[in-house]
């Protein structure tokens, strides 16, 4: 069964530094979504990409955040100059359909800032 | 706003026992909802989600959820619970008011089954 896969499992970084996340959704999926939860709370959405550029995106996601889908097949989250507070688990998602078709979520990427 | 709330943090069940995760949720129209699993350091997984028909929606490892309308509820149960079973569920419903289809979770209810 087709999975979303995530590299790295757990990135350590120093505040301040760049940092790179990457994901390869499901193949014929269309949507791409990234999502994060901070230790101990609930899954909050980041930003959503379509067509080669972002849908939606939250408020958490300034302008120290981007995506790209450099290729046909990986979907990147880069965080410019990581602050502690970015520490979180972020979780990659893909859909085939926008509207009634189920997200299916990678098994995510531990970032922890010192 | 589109909201759901889980107002459990934690259930705990006897395995063997039926279990039931409650989730309650507030939309502007028909909802969208979903019921993700996550183990232990890992990603989540999709259980079931409804989005329209019947009221009652089976999905993964023997769980069902029903759709109440009337009490806007949308409870994950199993009839017989398994140690294995032990993990966080969250309750999800898709933002109909946003641009895409992103979604929305509660704060999820750790599910604790005791041998």
């Amino acid at each position: 069964e087709p999975e979303v896969t995530q590299t790295p499992s757990h990135q350590v970084t120093q505040m301040g530094q760049e940092v790179i996340l990457r994901c390869v959704p499901i193949s014929n999926h269309l949507y791409f979504y990234w999502y994060r939860q901070i230790l101990g709370q609930k899954v909050e959405f980041l930003v959503s990409f379509y067509n080669n550029e972002i849908s939606e995106k939250s408020e958490i996601f300034d302008d120290q955040f981007s995506v790209e889908r450099p290729d046909g097949s990986n979907f990147t989250l880069k965080i410019r100059s990581t602050k502690l507070e970015d520490s979180a688990m972020y979780f990659c998602a893909s859909t085939r359909d926008s509207f009634t078709d189920t997200q299916y979520f990678g098994p995510g990427t531990r970032l922890t800032v010192l | 706003a589109q909201s759901v709330a889980q107002p459990e943090d934690q259930v705990n069940v006897a395995e063997g026992n039926p279990l039931t995760v409650k989730c309650t949720y507030s939309v502007s129209g028909n909802p969208y909802l979903f019921w993700y699993v996550q183990y232990p350091n890992r990603g989540l997984q999709f259980l079931l989600k409804y989005i329209t028909g019947d009221n009652l929606v089976k999905g993964s490892y023997g769980f069902e959820a029903e759709f109440n309308k009337s009490q806007t509820s949308f409870h994950l149960k199993k009839p017989s619970a398994l140690v294995s079973d032990s993990a966080l569920y969250f309750c999800a419903v898709r933002d109909m008011g946003g641009a895409t289809n992103k979604l929305i979770f509660g704060t999820g209810t750790l599910l604790a089954v005791q041998p």
